[in-house]
């Protein structure tokens, strides 16, 4: 099984910076079947990223992804009010698992 | 616009079953695989059990595997997930989520999941 830790577990900084989110896997993650989900408190999660670079459906450009093999990264280029949440990556391989998350607070 | 209800989470003991149910809306069911997935208290995100989009192929992750089945009937647009044996670690919200990309066998060509419900809870204690 692809174990997947992302880092760092916690992210403090204010409106308009960049934020930079790390994911990485254990063994190669196969043809860059990587996802990106934005969770907020008492909301249904939101794919915001799909092998790992595509921006899926209604998600501002703000929001990259980028990586390959074993390491990927989702960079927001100037967070806004809505985007301090919880982020997790996820392998959608046979066994498509989640990384442990990194909560994005407001510094 | 895609929606997707779950229910069926309630307050059960320990070694008992429950079924969860997912009511889709909003585009063609039978053309998606689904994703359960859920949160326990605290915790983060974790794989559940995956169907194809006509219940052919059917995962599980370990720590359900032989006490979840996951099912669907196309007729109803309805995703289920019996839940048999359950212990006190399978406390958590339960989110049905639809494949991405359709016409997919596993979910290596999901795309990931890009519809989500809100949840349902499942809470197992005596």
């Amino acid at each position: 099984e692809i174990v997947l830790t992302q880092s760092p577990g916690t992210l403090s900084l204010s409106p308009g910076e960049r934020a930079t989110l790390s994911c990485r896997a254990s063994q190669s993650v196969s043809s860059s079947y990587l996802a990106w989900y934005q969770h907020r408190p008492g909301q249904a999660p939101r794919l915001l990223i799909y092998a790992a670079s595509g921006r899926a459906t209604g998600i501002p450009d703000r929001f990259s992804g980028s990586g390959s093999g074993t390491d990927f990264t989702l960079t927001i280029s100037r967070l806004e009010p809505e985007d301090f949440a919880v982020y997790y990556c996820q392998q959608y391989g046979s066994s498509p698992n989640f990384g442990g998350g990194t909560k994005v607070e407001i510094k | 616009q895609v929606q997707l209800v779950e229910s069926g989470g309630a307050v059960v003991q320990p070694g008992r079953s429950l079924r969860l149910s997912c009511a889709a809306s909003g585009f063609t069911f039978t053309n998606y695989g689904m994703y359960w997935v859920r949160q326990a208290p605290g915790k983060g995100l974790e794989w559940v059990a995956v169907t194809s989009y006509d219940g052919t192929n059917k995962y599980y992750a370990d720590s359900v595997k032989g006490r979840f089945t996951i099912s669907r009937d196309n007729s109803k647009n309805t995703l289920y997930l019996q839940m048999d044996s359950l212990r006190a670690e399978d406390t958590a919200v339960y989110y049905c989520a639809k494949f991405h990309l359709g016409y997919c066998s596993s979910p290596r060509c999901s795309g990931g999941a890009d519809s989500w419900g809100q949840g349902t809870l499942v809470t197992v204690s005596s």
